[in-house]
């Protein structure tokens, strides 16, 4: 049981160029979410899915995209990187049931965009 | 829209010794969740104590505890013969019930924990 896992860990970018972030969990959770953190302003929900085919945006979605098209994986796409990208993104799930509303992040992927 | 507010960005203690860090948050839900997280170097997101609002007694978790004020909207983390190991970035996290599990998150409290 691996948890939640990000690839890359760490990730430089030119101004321009596309990527994306791979999150993939092992917990059969039906919510799995994309957090930056920025220094000085805590965790900020980007985009989040409730299941597999079902997205929507969170606070900050602008330069993000995303899909789900299995339980297990929820990839982050930036179509264009931008300076003000330059972060560290956290993947994070957890389960519908009841009262297990405890959310597990992964390790993190640190990003520079030139 | 909830928010989240931490008002030491900073704080240390002694080993040994008991700290006490501070959270207030604003909404107008009735029922959610309140968590606090715990960020060492590794960067690695660790729970380490949460809280249901519906439950009037605090939580704890070892040497880890809080002090729910509902009506005060405050969620403090108090932390017990505090150990080296507990250096770290601390986040104060709100959650409504029957959400998305979308999480608002505190700007954080560093802990540094002197020998």
């Amino acid at each position: 049981n691996a948890g939640v896992t990000q690839t890359p860990k760490f990730q430089v970018l030119k101004t321009g160029q596309s990527m994306t972030l791979q999150c993939a969990q092992d917990m059969n959770h039906e919510y799995m979410s994309w957090y930056r953190q920025d220094p000085g302003m805590g965790l900020r929900l980007i985009h989040y899915s409730v299941g597999a085919g079902i997205t929507d945006q969170g606070e900050v979605p602008n330069g993000y995209n995303v899909s789900r098209s299995t339980t297990e994986d929820f990839p982050l796409r930036l179509l264009s990187a931008a300076p003000s990208q330059t972060s560290v993104y956290f993947c994070a799930s957890s389960s519908s049931s009841g009262r297990l509303n405890t959310q597990y992040f992964g390790p993190g992927t640190r990003l520079t965009v030139l | 829209a909830q928010t989240v507010t931490q008002s030491q960005p900073e704080m240390s203690v002694q080993e040994a010794e008991t700290v006490t860090l501070s959270c207030t948050y604003d909404t107008s839900e009735s029922n959610y969740y309140l968590f606090w997280y715990k960020q060492p170097p590794s960067r690695q997101m660790i729970l380490v104590i949460r809280q249901e609002a519906y439950k009037q007694q605090n939580a704890t978790e070892n040497r880890f505890s809080v002090n729910f004020q509902k009506a005060a909207k405050s969620f403090s983390l108090k932390i017990s013969d505090s150990q080296l190991g507990d250096t770290a970035m601390y986040f104060c996290a709100f959650m409504k019930q029957g959400g998305a599990r979308d999480m608002r998150f505190g700007a954080g409290t560093r802990l540094t924990v002197k020998p």
